[in-house]
C-alpha cells in the first residue's frame, strides 16, 4: 500500500491564482482531512469528508473548497491564493469510528 | 474535546528512558488519550492510544493514571530518530467526525 499521496510536494504561486492540492489513498478509509500547518503552530483542520459525496468544514475554511467524488480522492482548491495561506498542508485517512489517521508526506506551499 | 496541557520542549539521553506527560484533568468517561508524534518536516505519525489501561506496542507505552487526569508516555530506549515533536490528544473514539485538535506538543530532544 502506498497509503496517503500528496502532489505536489512543493508549489509556489502569486497572489490571486488558484491551484488545486491533490490527497489520494489506498486503504479505502471513509475519513479524509486536510490540515494546514504554520512555523511552530500545531496542525489546523482545513476540511474533513466522512465519505463519498459529504464534506464538512473545520476551523480554518475560508479560501478553501474541497470535494469527495470517490472514497480515494480528496482535493483541496485554493480559489484565490493569497500570502496568508502559506504553509505547509497535510492530508489524512482514516477508518469510520476509529480516530487514528494516517498522514501524507505534506504539500509546501508558498504565496508571493 | 477535553483540552490538554504538555511541557514545551524536553531533553533525553540516547538509549535512556524518554517520558512524556500530558495533563487531561476535564477527561469525560468515553474520551480516549491519543499520542502522535511529528518528526521535522513529515506528517504525523500515530504512536498509540488508551482508554484506562496502560497500553504497549511495538513503539511505545502509555501510562494512564487511576483518575484519567494524567498520562505518561513512555519510549523505552530513546533513540536519535525519536528527536520529534509529540502530541497527545484527547477524544471520543466513533463519536462522528474524528477530526483531530493538535495542539503545539513537546518537543524532544535526543541527545547522543
Amino acid at each position: 500500500n502506498a497509503g496517503v499521496t500528496q502532489t505536489p510536494k512543493f508549489q509556489v504561486l502569486k497572489t490571486g491564482q488558484s491551484m488545486t492540492l491533490q490527497c489520494a489513498q489506498d486503504m479505502n478509509h471513509e475519513y479524509m482531512s486536510w490540515y494546514r500547518q504554520d512555523p511552530g503552530m500545531g496542525l489546523r483542520l482545513i476540511h474533513y469528508s466522512v465519505g463519498a459525496g459529504i464534506t464538512d468544514q473545520g476551523e480554518v475554511p475560508n479560501g478553501y473548497n474541497v470535494s469527495r467524488s470517490t472514497t480515494e480522492d480528496f482535493p483541496l482548491r485554493l480559489l484565490s491564493a493569497a500570502p496568508s495561506q502559506t504553509s505547509v498542508y497535510f492530508c489524512a485517512s482514516n477508518r469510520a469510528g476509529r480516530s487514528e489517521q494516517f498522514f501524507g508526506p505534506g504539500t509546501r506551499l508558498t504565496v508571493l | 474535546d477535553a483540552k490538554t496541557t504538555q511541557p514545551t520542549s524536553m531533553d533525553c539521553a540516547e538509549g535512556r528512558a524518554a517520558n512524556l506527560p500530558c495533563n487531561h484533568s476535564t477527561i469525560s468517561g468515553n474520551e480516549y488519550v491519543y499520542w502522535y508524534r511529528q518528526i521535522h518536516s513529515q506528517g504525523p505519525q500515530y504512536i498509540i492510544h488508551g482508554l484506562k489501561n496502560n497500553e504497549t506496542n511495538e513503539m511505545a507505552s502509555l501510562i494512564i493514571t487511576e483518575d484519567r487526569k494524567s498520562s505518561t508516555l513512555i519510549l523505552p530506549h530513546a533513540t536519535l530518530r525519536d528527536t520529534a515533536v509529540y502530541y497527545c490528544i484527547v477524544r471520543v473514539e466513533g463519536g462522528g467526525s474524528e477530526k483531530l485538535v493538535f495542539g503545539k506538543g513537546t518537543k524532544l530532544t535526543v541527545n547522543p
